[in-house]
């Protein structure tokens, strides 16, 4: 199964923005890479996914690199609301079209 | 309206019990997924249905059987519970399921399982 390597932790400022990065450098061809986020006591959340474009969104922005081995979750102004675990996952025929979760990366927002 | 509802929130329970979780979504979706997120919180697939047909079937110990009266439903029962079954248990639900790469699943709150 394709797998994702994110920080354990990372910790950020309010109105500050926020890179979460990812690697997937065995991402098979038309994986799709998802973004959730789960915040306290709450289920996993989506955020955004894309294929090999650059995508935005409401919540997010997502930068992926022109390989494909790694990702970028941009939240351009955190708020304390944004403290969350971030997880980065594959959705594909690498992942048996399983969305499967690793640690995922836990975001302090300071006030 | 919840999208995706599950009940109850809390279950605490003694080793050896049977017990159900149930879960609704009323999003109109294809597809259900039964998650596990243990102590160490990794959150795990077990099983997904989609039009009440499984689709995906985890190393689940078959204490666990998973029953979809329709495709709005997915219910999780478990017997004999253990104590190594404690965890929150998570449904979810998607549009169409099966081989799609693009879609986005949708979570319930979660049932925080204790089993004593």
């Amino acid at each position: 199964d394709a797998k994702t390597t994110q920080p354990n932790s990372m910790e950020s400022n309010e109105e500050e923005p926020v890179h979460l990065p990812c690697n997937h450098s065995t991402i098979s061809g038309t994986d799709y890479i998802h973004w959730y986020r789960q915040l306290p006591s709450q289920g996993p959340e989506y955020v955004i996914h894309g294929l090999t474009s650059n995508v935005n969104n409401r919540m997010a922005s997502l930068a992926i690199a022109e390989d494909r081995k790694s990702s970028t979750l941009i939240l351009h102004r955190a708020t304390l609301r944004d403290a969350a675990v971030y997880y980065c996952t594959l959705l594909g025929p690498g992942s048996n079209y399983k969305l499967t979760f690793g640690k995922g990366t836990l975001l302090t927002v300071n006030p | 309206d919840t999208a995706v509802s599950q009940t109850p929130k809390y279950l605490v329970t003694q080793m050896g019990n049977d017990k159900s979780i149930k879960c609704e979504q009323n999003l109109g979706h294809d597809t259900m997924y039964w998650y596990k997120q243990d102590s160490k919180k990794f959150l795990k697939i077990m099983f997904s249905y989609n039009n009440k047909e499984l689709i995906i079937n985890e190393t689940v110990p078959n204490r666990f059987s998973p029953k979809s009266p329709d495709k709005a439903h997915l219910n999780l029962h478990i017997n004999s519970l253990e104590l190594g079954d404690s965890a929150v248990y998570f449904c979810a639900s998607s549009q169409e399921g099966g081989a799609i790469s693009n879609e986005k699943l949708f979570f319930g709150s979660g049932t925080q399982l204790s089993v004593l």
